[in-house]
């Protein structure tokens, strides 16, 4: 079990461009999340895939987000014409039956 | 919908004294409950969970946490803390979307335990 992991571990970006960031899951799990967490907040979900179809996207996720998961294995998150607003850590988190994982997130800072 | 009130932000504490991290839930389906940890710079680690069965679950680290269903709450406690339980912990539901498999995470604020020698 090689756990979740995420690419890049942190970003930094000037107010306007675009980012996309990787999510790869637990192998065998079916599910992957995206969530948002800022400072001094518990994660807040984003949006959700079962294999690759996106099944749930937040109120969270305005037009500027985009969320793929084309094969039902890796997922990108992209941001357009970033805003300081979204500075955050963006968490992954893939589950099956029986078992959840996290990966260690995107910290993205936007100047 | 599903909500988590972690009703205190804060908790400090001595060595080896013991604690207990409160946690709210309401939902209107039947959930499961997690708590998780995140130590400084680090990412989310699940402590424990209740699935069914046994309302009273443990992790291997000394930790527990039991469900109450008419209060609907789901507080952490542990009889004796040490430095390096200095964390941040939240509380989490997820809804039981089909059979076993787990459904979005709905997670609290938070709550920064420091223990302090």
């Amino acid at each position: 079990d090689t756990g979740v992991s995420q690419d890049p571990r942190h970003k930094i970006t000037k107010r306007g461009q675009n980012v996309t960031f990787r999510c790869d899951p637990i192998s065998e799990h079916n599910r992957l999340y995206w969530y948002r967490q800022t400072l001094g907040q518990g994660p807040e979900f984003l949006t959700y895939f079962q294999n690759e179809a996106q099944l749930e996207k937040s109120r969270l996720l305005s037009d500027r987000f985009s969320a793929e998961r084309p094969k039902g294995s890796f997922s990108t998150l992209e941001i357009q014409r970033t805003e300081q607003g979204d500075s955050a850590m963006y968490l992954c988190a893939s589950s099956s039956t029986g078992a959840w994982g996290f990966g260690p997130g995107t910290r993205l800072t936007v100047t | 919908a599903q909500s988590v009130t972690q009703l205190d932000s804060q908790v400090p504490v001595f060595e080896e004294a013991p604690v207990e991290l409160r946690c709210n839930y309401s939902s209107s389906v039947s959930v499961y409950l997690f708590w998780y940890v995140q130590y400084p710079n680090q990412g989310l680690q699940l402590l424990l969970k209740y699935l069914s069965g046994s309302t009273l679950v443990e992790s291997i680290n000394g930790f527990e946490a039991e469900f109450n269903k008419s209060q609907t709450s789901f507080h952490l406690r542990k009889p004796s803390v040490h430095i390096s339980d200095t964390a941040e912990y939240f509380c989490a539901v997820s809804d039981r979307a089909g059979g076993t498999s787990y459904g979005k995470l709905t997670f609290g604020q938070g709550t920064i335990l420091t223990v302090h020698p």
